[in-house]
This record gives C-alpha cells, sequence and structure tokens, in this order.
C-alpha cells in the first residue's frame, strides 16, 4: 500500500540555521508533491507545489526538491525564525487521483532563538 | 487568496446526538471539497470527498451513513455526524482546490462526551 513518511522525530534548530525536513515515499508515483505548514489547532496552510518533472522550487526562504527516483522530497527552510516554528506536512498527488491527497504524519519543527 | 470557512470551530455534544459542520468557500466556486479527520500527532486522513450537486465518494472504511456530506451549492458543503460517540472525537477539516494547492478550513475540533 502507499506508504509517506516524514522525520518521525521533532526537529529542533537554532535561529538563522537552515532546517531541512524529509519526504520519503513508497508504491506511489506521485504527479505532484505538495508541502504545508500546520500550526496547532488550525488547518494546513500551503506553502509548495512541485511536479514529477520539476526539480527544484523556490519560494522567499523556502526550497524544495523532488527526486523520483529516490522517492523523496526535502524540504528546506533558510535562515529560519522561531516564527517557522510549526509541524510541516508533506502530500502527494496525481492527476488521475481526483485532486485527493495523501499526506505524511509531518515533522514538527522547533527554531529557538 | 481563497479562504476557506469552517464553522463552528469548537464543538462539545452529547454521545447519541448529530453535529453539522459547515464548510464554505468565500471568494471562488468549489465543485469539489474534501473532508479529512486527524487525530493527535497523526496525519490527515481522507473521508470523503464531496461532489457539489451529486453524492459524495467516501473512502474505505468510513461509514457514509453515519458521516452524512451535502454539497447542495458551488460554495457550501456539509459534513454531519450522525449519532456521535467518542470515538467520533476528532479534529475535522475540509478543504478546496484553488489553483496549485488546496486551500483548508480552520478546522473542527469535535469532543462527544
Amino acid at each position: 500500500s502507499q506508504k509517506i513518511e516524514q522525520n518521525s522525530e521533532a526537529l529542533n534548530i537554532q535561529e538563522g540555521k537552515t532546517a531541512t525536513l524529509t519526504c520519503n515515499y513508497t508504491n506511489y508515483s506521485p504527479a505532484y508533491l505538495q508541502w504545508y505548514r500546520q500550526d496547532p489547532g488550525r488547518g494546513p496552510v500551503f506553502l509548495l507545489l512541485i511536479r514529477e518533472n520539476e526539480k527544484e522550487k523556490r519560494k522567499e526562504r523556502l526550497k524544495v526538491t523532488f527526486d523520483t527516483t529516490l522517492k523523496q522530497s526535502l524540504f528546506h527552510i533558510t535562515a529560519s525564525q522561531p516564527a517557522d516554528s510549526a509541524t510541516y506536512l508533506c502530500a502527494l498527488g496525481g492527476d488521475n487521483q481526483g485532486g485527493k491527497l495523501i499526506f505524511g504524519q509531518g515533522t514538527e519543527l522547533s527554531v529557538k532563538p | 487568496g481563497a479562504v476557506v470557512s469552517q464553522h463552528p470551530s469548537r464543538v462539545i455534544c452529547k454521545s447519541g446526538t448529530s453535529v453539522k459542520i459547515e464548510c464554505r468557500s468565500l471568494d471562488f466556486q468549489a465543485t469539489t471539497m474534501f473532508w479529512y479527520r486527524q487525530f493527535p500527532k497523526q496525519s490527515l486522513m481522507l473521508m470523503a470527498t464531496s461532489n457539489e450537486g451529486s453524492k459524495a465518494t467516501y473512502e474505505q472504511g468510513v461509514e457514509k451513513d453515519k458521516f452524512l456530506i451535502n454539497h447542495a451549492s458551488l460554495t457550501l458543503s456539509t459534513l454531519t455526524v450522525t449519532s456521535a460517540h467518542p470515538e467520533d472525537s476528532s479534529f475535522y477539516i475540509c478543504s478546496a482546490s484553488q489553483g496549485d494547492g488546496y486551500t483548508f478550513g480552520s478546522g473542527t475540533r469535535l469532543t462527544v462526551v
């Protein structure tokens, strides 16, 4: 069955450093991969989408890579700030999936000042 | 940007009663909306896909008679948890597609006592 795994442990980093989060998947060939931010008690907020034919995508301090051979995506936050502390979710989707997304369990990021 | 409004944000109900959760797209039309539930520290699990003007499509293992979905207009989908029990206590979130990503509601924390 389809499986998505993100860093199971919470990630604690110092302000100003780069945070790198991992999303691995098996038994699936997604057409695209998305990253979301979720704060406690709130719904996820869309950050970035990267398609299967794209290697890298950037948006301000965020960078996402997508390696369909390794079946892995890396999500980087550069110059991290305490305000970046949240849970980050990766989600996979396919063009023939009717818009359905499969979510990973999320990685909790804590940026210390 | 696209906004999805979800109400109520919190609800406490007695076991055996029914609860209705509303999800509205405020500035766009959503022919399809998705309903998820999320347990603490776990991933979002898709419950059903709500299609305007037609029956919802439920994921395997989700009881359609217990989780009634109505999508009567292009801007409103409702989820009714019927005869709620304590095990239905969870965080319910709706979403709709807008552009590259999906816009999520702020979620509804349901507690059944």
